[in-house]
């Protein structure tokens, strides 16, 4: 039962354009959603998260939107830069407990 | 910055070997995690611990077992490796409430 839902396994993106990662989730007791970047041979780190009484963080190049009606997630990325190249993974937690991840979407910036 | 290590990164072994994965961290963090992740693929909750004598078994099923008698050390290890249990085992902590902290990971291939 896959509770974290990435449908897009890749995505590629012109530098310094937007990139946009969706993420879906089907619990509706999840409260505290987050981001976090892989690259290859190494562990994910946290990127950016938000809690479900917001509906949209900001950290520099990264935003993070939370719509709880539909259940989706979304980072934003502006503007790309080659560096973000690596796989996302969205992951959901009930208090911070039970965290799930979704399967990760590879993302690629071009030069 | 995260402070958690895992050893080994890399190991290649025979099937029915004993192995034992390492996971230390130094943050003083009650909560570990073992996922395992395939490419492609989520990651898999495979045991947690909240802290010293707790452990419990995540939601995929594992042969492994895992020991918390520190706070700091969290081992995962295989009475007989098989083919099957090739994959990438990740070791994280975090606080009570708050993103988790990955380390670089190990990867194991069974022969």
């Amino acid at each position: 039962d896959q509770q974290v839902k990435q449908n897009s396994p890749s995505l590629s993106v012109q530098e310094g354009r937007i990139s946009i990662l969706n993420c879906d989730y089907t619990n509706s007791m999840f409260d505290y959603f987050l981001w976090y970047k892989k690259y290859p041979a190494e562990g994910p780190t946290f990127l950016i998260s938000i809690s479900s009484i917001k509906d949209k963080n900001e950290d520099g190049r990264f935003t993070v939107f939370l719509n709880k009606s539909a259940k989706h997630l979304s980072l934003h990325i502006v503007p790309s830069q080659p560096g973000d190249s690596a796989v996302y993974f969205c992951a959901a937690s009930v208090e911070g407990d039970d965290m799930r991840f979704g399967a990760g979407t590879r993302l690629t910036v071009k030069p | 910055e995260a402070d958690i290590y895992q050893t080994p990164r890399y190991l290649v072994i025979g099937t029915g070997k004993k192995i034992t994965l390492e996971c230390s961290q130094t943050m003083g963090h009650d909560k570990m995690y073992w996922y395992q992740q395939d490419p492609g693929m989520e990651l898999h909750l495979i045991h947690y611990s909240y802290g010293v004598n707790s452990t419990e078994k995540g939601d995929l099923s594992s042969e492994s077992t895992v020991s918390r008698i520190r706070t700091e050390h969290f081992p995962l290890t295989l009475e007989s490796a098989r083919p099957s249990h090739t994959s990438q085992y990740l070791c994280a902590s975090s606080p009570v409430l708050g993103e988790l902290f990955f380390g670089e990971g190990s990867r194991l291939t069974v022969l």
